[in-house]
């Protein structure tokens, strides 16, 4: 069955510190990948998509993410977090068969002052 | 451009009550979607809409879950009769084209007592 994970629930990160949230995917061919962002009480926001073609994908807020079909991975990652990236985050991804979007059960990420 | 608007933000009824959710996605995007997000979970499609047919409706509880688009435009999805575990956030997106980003509503908060 095709499926995402998202294997760490909660990561806590030093503002400044690099950051690097794991996202794996389950599928039969390589799906088109999304990360987005989710505030408190926010709907989600686009960060960035993978859909062919260069495997390093720049994203809104200095986010960039690497997608490796070797690992069925989309890692996302930001060199110097912020305080303002405490939020929670969902790796998605849907196929051109399908259509249907499945999301990760996201990693909620905490900032330390 | 004005984002996916959405209607109650926030909504408290009994078990065995009826509500709907009322969504208005951005002008011109032909697929709407409907998703359930249960505290500390990723969101999951309930129900996606390309202009007013239903392309994927396999996770809606179509015992008590209904959901319409009249004129590929905005949409309705209701509960009837709500149980306690219906209790999540809906969100409502609406994409240009079925593989393209999402954008999201707010939410409608859902609290069944």
């Amino acid at each position: 069955a095709q499926s995402v994970t998202q294997p760490d629930i909660h990561i806590t990160v030093s503002e400044g510190a690099s950051l690097e949230l794991r996202c794996n995917y389950s599928y039969g061919a390589t799906p088109y990948l999304f990360w987005y962002v989710q505030s408190p009480g926010q709907g989600l926001q686009l960060l960035l998509k993978y859909f062919s073609g260069d495997t390093l994908v720049q994203g809104i807020k200095g986010f960039e993410a690497e997608f490796k079909r070797s690992q069925s991975s989309f890692n996302l990652r930001k060199p110097s977090v912020h305080w303002s990236d405490a939020a929670e985050y969902f790796c998605a991804a849907t196929t051109s068969g399908t259509y249907k979007y499945i999301f990760g059960t996201g990693t909620r990420l905490k900032v330390l002052a | 451009e004005a984002g996916v608007a959405q209607s109650p933000r926030y909504k408290i009824i009994e078990k065995r009550q009826s509500v709907a959710f009322w969504c208005n996605p951005i002008s011109g995007h032909a697929t709407l979607y409907w998703y359930q997000q249960i505290l500390g979970q990723g969101p999951k499609l309930l129900i996606q809409f390309q202009n007013n047919g239903v392309v994927d409706d396999s996770q809606l509880p179509k015992d008590r879950f209904s959901a319409e688009r009249l004129k590929g435009v905005d949409s309705t999805l209701k509960i009837q009769p709500a149980k306690l575990e219906d209790s999540a956030v809906y969100l409502c997106a609406s994409s240009l084209v079925q593989t393209g980003e999402q954008f999201f509503g707010p939410g409608t908060r859902l609290t069944v007592l």
